[in-house]
């Protein structure tokens, strides 16, 4: 089944601890991305990769770093989290590149106290 | 950030009515412009992604067209069914970064 998968689903944490989440894709596309969703807000974009080895800032880039090592992989890391980082986040791949239908990861609810 | 706009933010209408709503883009560097249909607890799922000005799109009931030229797209709900109660988002694409509006919130009412 093609899929896009996150985890963990949920994870309430302290700030200054940090944590990785982790986004998988097994359609071999070559875009992919994370977001965040507040309300009022919508989904932001916080980095985005068009293949292997590169990575690119999205609109609200601060307090996160991406990798992509390998294809399939993508994942989110948040060195020192915050209170503000509490949110809601989708990680997403795509093709041919970002005008490609989004597929989305089921989202990972974080909170940071 | 680009500002990308949808209006209006929610709206409720009767079983078997039908209602459309709004997305502005800005008009230059134009790529694509998407819209996806967002379920609560659930994630984002893509209807329609136009990337020439004048495409129009249809699935089943729901359809979509795109004026590149003046920044706007519009969605369409032809006979809506409590089924489509859900968050339309739209997004915009320019160079290799997506800009999503806030969304419009369908709420049917049987």
């Amino acid at each position: 089944e093609a899929q896009v998968t996150q985890n963990p689903r949920y994870l309430i944490t302290v700030t200054g601890k940090k944590l990785t989440v982790t986004c998988s894709q097994n359609m071999n596309h070559e875009y992919m991305s994370w977001y965040r969703q507040d309300p009022g807000l919508g989904l932001r974009q916080i980095y985005y990769s068009m293949n292997v080895e590169v990575t690119d800032k999205g609109d609200v880039p601060e307090g996160y770093k991406v990798s992509r090592k390998e294809k399939r992989n993508f994942p989110l890391i948040l060195e020192s989290p915050s209170p503000n980082q509490t949110s809601l986040y989708f990680c997403a791949s795509s093709t041919p590149g970002p005008a490609g239908e989004q597929y989305f990861g089921p989202g990972t609810r974080l909170t940071v106290t | 950030i680009l500002n990308v706009e949808q209006s209006p933010q929610s709206l409720h209408v009767q079983e078997g009515d039908s209602t459309n709503f709004t997305c502005s883009f800005p008009s230059s560097n134009f790529y694509a412009l998407h819209w996806y249909r967002w379920e609560t607890a659930k994630s984002p799922e893509a209807l329609f992604v136009m990337t020439l000005n004048g495409d129009e799109k249809k699935k089943g009931r729901i359809s979509a067209t795109l004026n590149t030229k003046e920044g706007y797209s519009y969605l369409y709900i032809k006979g809506s069914q409590p089924e489509d109660s859900a968050t339309y988002l739209c997004a915009f694409t320019s160079t290799n970064k997506l800009s999503f509006g806030a969304g419009t919130t369908v709420t049917v009412r049987a």
